[in-house]
């Protein structure tokens, strides 16, 4: 079955607490990117990547990093959490081949919560 | 100023109506419009996905964009309780490998 898994799909930490979210994706794509959603701010994009070691920042980067050493993953590191960061957050994938008609797929989510 | 604006609702309505969701934009160099539909507790599902200006039809789902008002919508027709989601409208320019979201219209269709 094509998907995009994070994991963990809850999360309880402290400031400060260095952590990582996983995201996986099993359909070859390249392109994949890190969201954000918060209510009456929408889904706001982190980072993405078009593929592997190629890596640039959205709209809201500050206090995350990201990497992208193999086409299938691209976990979002939060080397220092704060509350602020507390949110659900949403990996997600699509292929660049053939044009611009390319679904974006989601995977479940990460809820963030942030001590 | 945002670059999506998209009211939030909630919107409620009887099964069977007509449901209009809109989306306005500033940014000119938008050109691919996507509409995206969300249950609670999932990632968005790509419902729609359009270029430039102009009106698609997909079952129930319509989607229009006017580009010189920077305006988009998506029409559903016989709506259902299963349409029950938030809606979420994207978009993307020609250059350019981000996308912008609206922050999603919460609907309800009562049976």
């Amino acid at each position: 079955e094509a998907q995009v898994t994070q994991n963990p799909r809850y999360l309880i930490t402290v400031t400060g607490k260095k952590l990582t979210v996983t995201c996986s994706q099993n359909m070859n794509h390249e392109y994949m990117s890190w969201y954000r959603q918060d209510p009456g701010l929408g889904l706001r994009q982190i980072y993405y990547s078009m593929n592997v070691e190629v890596t640039d920042k959205g709209d809201v980067p500050e206090g995350y990093k990201v990497s992208r050493k193999e086409k299938r993953n691209f976990p979002l590191i939060l080397e220092s959490p704060s509350p602020n960061q507390t949110s659900l957050y949403f990996c997600a994938s699509h292929t660049v081949m053939g044009g611009p008609y390319n679904e974006q797929f989601f995977g479940p989510g990460t809820r963030l919560t942030v001590l | 100023q945002k670059e999506v604006e998209q009211d939030p609702g909630p919107l409620s309505v009887p099964e069977g109506a007509i449901v209009s969701l809109n989306c306005t934009y500033s940014n000119s160099a938008f050109q691919y419009f996507m509409w995206y539909r969300q249950y609670s507790r999932k990632g968005p599902e790509l419902l729609m996905y359009t270029y430039s200006s102009g009106n698609k039809e997909d079952g129930r789902f319509t989607a229009q964009v006017d580009k010189s008002s920077k305006y988009i919508s998506l029409f559903i027709r016989d709506s259902q309780p299963s349409d029950s989601a938030t809606y979420l409208c994207a978009m993307r320019a020609y250059t350019g490998n981000q996308f912008y979201f609206g922050t999603g219209t919460s609907l309800t269709v009562i049976p």
